[in-house]
C-alpha cells in the first residue's frame, strides 16, 4: 500500500519567495498533521484536519503560514514570504481519525532551505 | 503541563548488548502511546501503540511495555541495523499529540 506522499522532498529558495508543500495522505485516512522538526525543537504540530476541515491550527506560527485541504486526498502547506529561519523538514502525517489512540503515519518529508 | 521526556539522549552499545530507553510523560487523558523509529532522511516509522498500564508489544528484538506514568523501549541483543533514532508520542485529551525528544541509538559490530 503506499504510503504518504510528500513532495518536493528538498527545496531550496530565497528568502522572500513563495513555498509551497505539498501531500497525499493515505487512503481511507481522515485526519491529516503537518509537522515542522529542527535539531533544536524538536517534532511540532502545526496545523491538523479531520474530514478536510482545519481543527488545530496554534502551532502555525505566523501569518506566513497557511494550510489547505481541498479534499481527502491532498494538502498543501505554503509559506508566503519565506524567510531564513523557516528552515526545516516539514512532515506530512495521516491517520484513521483524529482520536482513539490511532497511530499517525508519516511522509518522507521535505527538506526545506531559505537562503 | 503537559509534556513528553525521553531518555537517555543519546545511547551507544555493542552488538548484542541489551538496554532499554525510557519515555516518561505527564499527559492528562492518555489515549495511547505510541513508539517510532526515525532513520536519517526519512518519517517516523511506526512500531509500536500501547493503550493501557501493564500492555506489552513485541516485535523482533523490540519490547515496549508501559506503566501509568512512563514506558520502555527494551531492545534484546541488538544489531548495527537497530541503529536509528527512536521517538515516543502521547495522545491526550482534545486529540492532542505530544513528541519526545528521542532518543539517538548507535550500535557497534
Amino acid at each position: 500500500d503506499a504510503g504518504v506522499i510528500q513532495s518536493p522532498r528538498h527545496e531550496v529558495t530565497e528568502m522572500g519567495q513563495e513555498v509551497t508543500l505539498r501531500c497525499k495522505p493515505i487512503s481511507g485516512h481522515n485526519s491529516l498533521f503537518w509537522y515542522r522538526q529542527t535539531m533544536m525543537r524538536g517534532l511540532e504540530l502545526l496545523i491538523y484536519f479531520n474530514n478536510n476541515v482545519p481543527i488545530d491550527d496554534s502551532g502555525m506560527p505566523e501569518d506566513r503560514f497557511s494550510a489547505k485541504m481541498p479534499n481527502a486526498s491532498f494538502s498543501t502547506l505554503k509559506i508566503q514570504p519565506s524567510e531564513p529561519r523557516d528552515s526545516a523538514v516539514y512532515f506530512c502525517a495521516s491517520s484513521l481519525d483524529s482520536g482513539g489512540g490511532q497511530p499517525q503515519h508519516f511522509g518522507d518529508g521535505t527538506r526545506l532551505s531559505i537562503l | 503541563e503537559d509534556q513528553v521526556t525521553q531518555s537517555p539522549e543519546a545511547l551507544r552499545l555493542q552488538e548484542g548488548e541489551s538496554s532499554s530507553l525510557n519515555c516518561s510523560y505527564t499527559v492528562s487523558g492518555l489515549r495511547g502511546l505510541f513508539w517510532y523509529r526515525q532513520d536519517p532522511g526519512k518519517g517516523p516509522e511506526f512500531l509500536f501503540t500501547l493503550y493501557s498500564a501493564g500492555e506489552e508489544k513485541e516485535k523482533e528484538r523490540l519490547k515496549a511495555t508501559l506503566t501509568k506514568k512512563e514506558s520502555f523501549l527494551h531492545i534484546t541483543a541488538p544489531k548495527p541495523e537497530d541503529s536509528a533514532t527512536y521517538l515516543c508520542a502521547v495522545e491526550g485529551n482534545f486529540n492532542k499529540f505530544y513528541f519526545g525528544s528521542g532518543t539517538k541509538l548507535n550500535v557497534k559490530p
